[in-house]
């Protein structure tokens, strides 16, 4: 079975800094990745996905996120964080040819200081 | 336009009681998803529809019970059996299984008093 860790439970970042949120997850082949947001007491919203082709994906709201097979990583990025990234990120790994039910990591919480 | 709806966004309950979690998709999507979410544990599944009249347990169905009977709804009962139900319930969809990119509704807080 698929597992996502996301190692980091918080960070905290100063508005106009560059964020990097790490995601690492165990599957033999490649899976689908998925990085979502959710603000307090919301439901969660796709930033971007990887399904196949080229590794670095652009996503909403200024993400981009690259998968290395190397390092079975899907680390989610930004170059200058504004106060309203300020939010919970998830990151989730479909098995491809499995069950296709989704595994989530446990969330990084990012804190956006002024 | 086209989303996810769960009513209430906040529910009390009594200990002992069934409460039901209404999640409505007007997306036409197959595929519609039950999560529990409690602080720190990330996303959990309760129980998964990838067709009307058709649904399977996750990974923690204990407690709780669904049904399927149109595309458009998938409801949740929170049972008198589910020891610990105060959590933030997550309802989602999906129009494509295999690829999953999921859609979720805005959520339910449900309180145990």
């Amino acid at each position: 079975a698929q597992s996502v860790t996301q190692p980091d439970i918080h960070i905290t970042v100063s508005e106009g800094a560059s964020l990097e949120l790490r995601c690492n997850y165990s599957y033999g082949a490649t899976p689908y990745l998925f990085w979502y947001v959710q603000s307090p007491g919301q439901g969660l919203q796709l930033l971007l996905k990887y399904f196949s082709g080229d590794t670095l994906v652009q996503g909403i709201k200024g993400f981009e996120a690259e998968f290395k097979r190397s390092q079975s990583s899907f680390n989610l990025r930004k170059p200058s964080v504004h106060w309203s990234d300020a939010a919970e990120y998830f990151c989730a790994v479909v098995a491809s040819g499995g069950s296709y039910i989704p595994t989530f990591g446990r969330g990084t919480s990012l804190i956006v200081h002024p | 336009d086209g989303g996810i709806t769960q009513s209430p966004k906040y529910l009390f309950r009594k200990e002992g009681q069934n409460v039901t979690l209404s999640c409505e998709q007007n997306l036409n999507h197959d595929a519609m998803y039950w999560y529990r979410q409690d602080p720190g544990q990330g996303l959990r599944l309760i129980y998964y529809s990838q067709i009307v009249n058709d649904f399977q347990k996750g990974d923690i169905a204990e407690g709780y019970s669904v049904s399927r009977e149109k595309k458009e709804s998938f409801p949740l009962t929170v049972t008198s059996a589910q020891k610990n139900p105060t959590a933030f319930y997550l309802c989602a969809s999906s129009k494509n299984p295999s690829l999953n990119e999921q859609f979720f509704g805005p959520g339910t807080r449900l309180t145990v008093l």
